[in-house]
């Protein structure tokens, strides 16, 4: 019945060493959204794919990186995780520009 | 710019009605959402609102919008404990990107 999974619910990782976040839906939507959410704050977008198309948000660091092979399967890969990236990441689905509807996250710790 | 701002805390006894404000500044939203998020939990869509109307219910779940103040409310009949979470109002602004533009949440504190 789950309609935007993320796996792993728990990562953890050690300073510097890359990490890859796993996300993906049955709800064929064209959109697929990454935000990052630190403790008692609201989602923060990093950036979504419009079908192949790749829209970075202005501010999200270059440590950041996705890739979308397929319409169902979308990563997050951050490059060097330095302490200040441990935080809950949340993967969002939509049809074009309607409602988003969001996996349960997976809570990165960086050790 | 487009901002979306919230109550911080709302603590109300089981049983009672809660209502938690949001109030936004984008005049050309086109819709307006509530998501819940429990603790360590992603984001519940719970109900959305189009900006042309005034009013939706959805069982325990009531939404206003004043579109004249920009203040949008979600009205909780008779809370819950299993209703206390934290409450994010979010706008849909005119971009054309879906890109949601989130308040600050609202934690609500459910008293047995």
């Amino acid at each position: 019945d789950a309609m935007v999974i993320q796996n792993p619910r728990y990562q953890v990782t050690q300073f510097g060493k890359p990490v890859t976040l796993s996300c993906s839906q049955t709800l064929n939507h064209n959109v697929m959204y990454w935000y990052q959410q630190k403790s008692s704050q609201a989602p923060k977008l990093l950036f979504h794919y419009y079908d192949k198309d790749f829209n970075n948000e202005a501010d999200t660091p270059d440590n950041f990186q996705s890739r979308r092979p397929n319409t169902s399967f979308c990563f997050l890969d951050i490059r060097s995780p330095g302490l200040g990236d441990a935080a809950m990441y949340l993967c969002a689905t939509s049809a074009v520009w309607e409602t988003q509807y969001f996996g349960p996250g997976t809570r990165l710790l960086v050790l | 710019g487009e901002d979306v701002e919230q109550s911080l805390f709302l603590s109300v006894r089981e049983g009672d009605s809660s209502v938690i404000n949001c109030t936004y500044t984008d005049s050309s939203s086109t819709y307006l959402y509530w998501y819940k998020q429990e603790p360590g939990a992603g984001l519940q869509l719970l109900t959305y609102i189009f900006s042309n109307m005034d009013m939706k219910q959805d069982q325990r779940l009531t939404v206003l919008l004043n579109k004249k103040d920009k203040h949008l409310s979600l009205r909780i009949a008779d809370t819950q404990t299993g209703d206390s979470a934290i409450y994010f109002c979010a706008e849909m602004g005119s971009s054309n990107t879906g890109k949601l533009i989130f308040g600050q949440g609202t934690t609500l504190q459910v008293k047995p």
